[in-house]
């Protein structure tokens, strides 16, 4: 158990639709980062938070958008949902104050979009 | 553009057989790797990381090398067991840019 927990786990919605992916952060950790995992593209960066604020984006479209809140957490939010958008969506908090690339990644949320 | 890669997505190796993956990187400004493990259903798990002042880097049953003159790594898994079948991704930390991985290795252990 990595301590970092997102929620849901699976998810299954139609094209057009919206929906908002959780994550909440190991104890202590003050960076989130967003990972897409498809088999064709495999891990794919996302977006990255440090402690609310917006610290890094990686290939995140334009309908899709994040925060961080105070206690933390942390919300992806999909919309226009197209059928290339499904994936895997990991959540991966790191320790502050070290430049590490020892990320702790969730289970991930599993989209299907139909 | 530059990228993370690794050479094979499929490795089979018996048990109890030292397992070699390997991973190509094309950014000769990148000082910094890790190596990642996912098993089936979970997310990937840390295994051990190396930065470019390094060649070798040892961990408990595991071993990372870095050949810079190629822009090549490593990862040596030893006796290797069921439980070391997993997707394997070599990963880049470009710092304010996050990780970038490859597309991953799966390593298939035969009994």
């Amino acid at each position: 158990d990595s301590g970092v927990t997102q929620t849901p786990k699976h998810l299954i919605t139609a094209t057009g639709q919206r929906v908002t992916l959780r994550c909440s952060p190991r104890s202590g950790d003050l960076s989130v980062y967003w990972y897409q995992q498809s088999l064709d593209q495999g891990l794919q960066f996302l977006i990255q938070y440090y402690n609310g604020e917006e610290r890094a984006k990686g290939n995140i479209l334009e309908r899709f958008s994040a925060q961080q809140f105070p206690d933390l957490h942390s919300e992806l939010n999909l919309s226009s949902l197209e059928l290339g958008d499904s994936a895997l969506y990991f959540c991966a908090s790191s320790a502050p104050g070290y430049n590490t690339g020892e990320l702790f990644f969730g289970e991930g949320s599993r989209l299907t979009v139909l | 553009g530059e990228s993370v890669g690794l050479h094979l997505p499929t490795l089979s190796v018996q048990e109890g057989d030292n397992s070699i993956i390997n991973c190509a990187y094309s950014n000769s400004a990148s000082d910094y790797f890790i190596w990642y493990k996912q098993e089936s259903g979970k997310g990937p798990q840390f295994i051990i990381d190396i930065r470019s002042n390094m060649d070798k880097r040892q961990g408990q049953r595991v071993t990372v090398l870095l050949n810079k003159t190629v822009k090549h790594l490593s990862l040596q898994i030893a006796a290797t067991q069921p439980g070391d079948s997993a997707v394997y991704f070599c990963a880049e930390n470009r710092g304010a840019d996050g990780l970038t991985f490859g597309k991953g290795t799966h390593l298939i252990i035969q009994p």
